[in-house]
């Protein structure tokens, strides 16, 4: 079954500290890959996409994310976290077996500490 | 990217009403989404609206209870029927951009509230 996993609930960093979100999925192949970002009371943000070619994807906000094939992972990173990035992050991918629905993880708050 | 509009933004209702939600995009669009987020709760698909077709709903919904139109390829709504407390989230819509590959932009969502 198609599935996408965001271990952590919840992650607290320091402002200034660098961040990782993890994001495994679960898939026969490779899928198209999204980060999306939520703010309090907002939609969805799309942060970046992998679909092929270069594995280090960059997005914006200062955010880039990594695809390992071998991993089934797609971990999402920032060098220097701002206050602002304070959000719900969500792991999506999508795939030819899901008609190329979002399949949506569960979602990993992060919160910044001054 | 499409620009995504929604009315209402949030809304109170008393329980057993109906409330219907618009989504505007700026572009034309043949993909629109519709997604409930529970609260607390990632996003779960509700439906999937093309122009000139019935929407396709996803298991778990159905059309009596969440009826959608999709007169033309910038608008849709989605109605919430004979609502309960359990149907308190926040509803979004999205568009797809780049045909076939997932990729979607939603707008601001509908905070609702049924009491």
């Amino acid at each position: 079954a198609q599935s996408v996993t965001q271990p952590d609930i919840h992650i607290t960093v320091s402002e200034g500290a660098s961040l990782e979100l993890r994001c495994n999925y679960s898939y026969g192949a490779t899928p198209y890959l999204f980060w999306y970002v939520q703010s309090p009371g907002q939609g969805l943000q799309l942060l970046l996409k992998y679909f092929s070619g270069d594995t280090l994807v960059q997005g914006i906000k200062g955010f880039e994310a990594e695809f390992k094939r071998s991993q089934s992972s797609f971990n999402l990173r920032k060098p220097s976290v701002h206050w602002s990035d304070a959000a719900e992050y969500f792991c999506a991918f999508s795939s030819m077996d899901s008609s190329y629905k979002l399949i949506f993880g569960s979602g990993t708050r992060l919160l910044v500490r001054p | 990217s499409a620009v995504i509009s929604q009315k209402p933004s949030r809304d109170i209702c008393q329980r057993g009403t109906s409330l219907t939600i618009q989504c505007q995009v700026d572009s034309q669009v043949t993909m629109m989404f519709w997604y409930r987020q529970q609260p607390g709760q990632s996003l779960t698909l509700i439906a999937t609206a093309n122009q000139g077709s019935e929407a396709t709903y996803e298991s778990g919904f159905v059309i009596d209870k969440f009826p959608i139109s999709r007169p033309n390829l910038t608008f849709s709504t989605l109605t919430v029927s004979n609502m309960s407390p359990e149907d308190s989230s926040i509803y979004l819509c999205s568009v797809e951009e780049g045909r076939g590959s997932g990729e979607q932009y939603f707008g601001p969502g509908t905070r609702l509230t049924v009491t």
